[in-house]
């Protein structure tokens, strides 16, 4: 079956410009993960969503990021006014609920400049 | 606070080597503990996993086995190939649908 899907696969923006990033998770899973993978941070969570509701926002490194479900399925990570540290790869994730894997999507690649 | 601790890379080695790659960990309880596998232009796939102490996860060749007494979870193939190379993320989880702390990566190297 179809696996996380993510869009766009690459994203060059001005420093400033707001961005939104989607992901398609796996259909049925009811659990959505956002991470971020840069240069000098690795692989680091953003936020988890249960259904529409986030029950932890932890990760978000700053108030410019934001995100948000709706139907249960598709997932938007918005970030406002983009600096050139936010410049990485932007990974989604699946998972049923109760399950322990978590499926990743390709990834965006978002460069501010 | 919970982490993963994994050897740095690059590692490098000819195929048919064996490899370890070392992972440890820092955690109160029994996290679920995951290798992760991310090969070039692609995304990040689950390798394997173990649930509780002494279990061991295997896939592809390569093997892990939850050491609660060493809190490790060290990366095991006893002959690698060429189409191993690739980036080796562990990780553990502390519960169903909760997030997963990553370590740093390991970039593995096979020559022919």
């Amino acid at each position: 079956g179809a696996g996380v899907s993510q869009s766009p696969s690459n994203k060059v923006t001005e420093k400033g410009k707001d961005v939104e990033l989607r992901c398609d998770p796996i259909s049925g899973h009811t659990a959505l993960y956002w991470y971020r993978q840069s240069l000098g941070q690795g692989l680091e969570f953003l936020i988890y969503f249960q259904g529409n509701s986030a029950p932890d926002k932890s990760g978000l490194p700053s108030d410019r990021f934001s995100a948000e479900r709706t139907g249960g399925s598709v997932s938007t990570l918005t970030i406002q006014r983009t600096q050139q540290e936010d410049s990485a790869v932007y990974l989604c994730a699946s998972s049923p609920i109760l399950a322990d894997t978590q499926y990743f999507g390709p990834g965006t690649r978002l460069t501010v400049l | 606070g919970n982490s993963v601790t994994q050897m740095e890379g690059p590692v490098t080695l000819s195929e048919e080597a064996f490899l370890t790659i070392n992972c440890t960990y820092t955690a109160t309880g029994y996290p679920s503990l995951f290798w992760y596998v991310q090969y070039p232009g692609e995304g990040l796939q689950l390798l394997l996993k173990a649930t509780k102490a002494d279990d061991k996860g295997s896939n592809k060749g390569f093997e892990a086995t939850y050491r609660k007494e060493t809190t490790s979870f060290h990366l095991e193939k006893g002959s690698v190939q060429v189409s191993d190379s690739a980036v080796y993320f562990c990780a553990l989880r502390w519960s169903s649908a909760s997030k997963i702390i990553f370590g740093s990566g390991t970039r593995l190297s096979i020559r022919p």
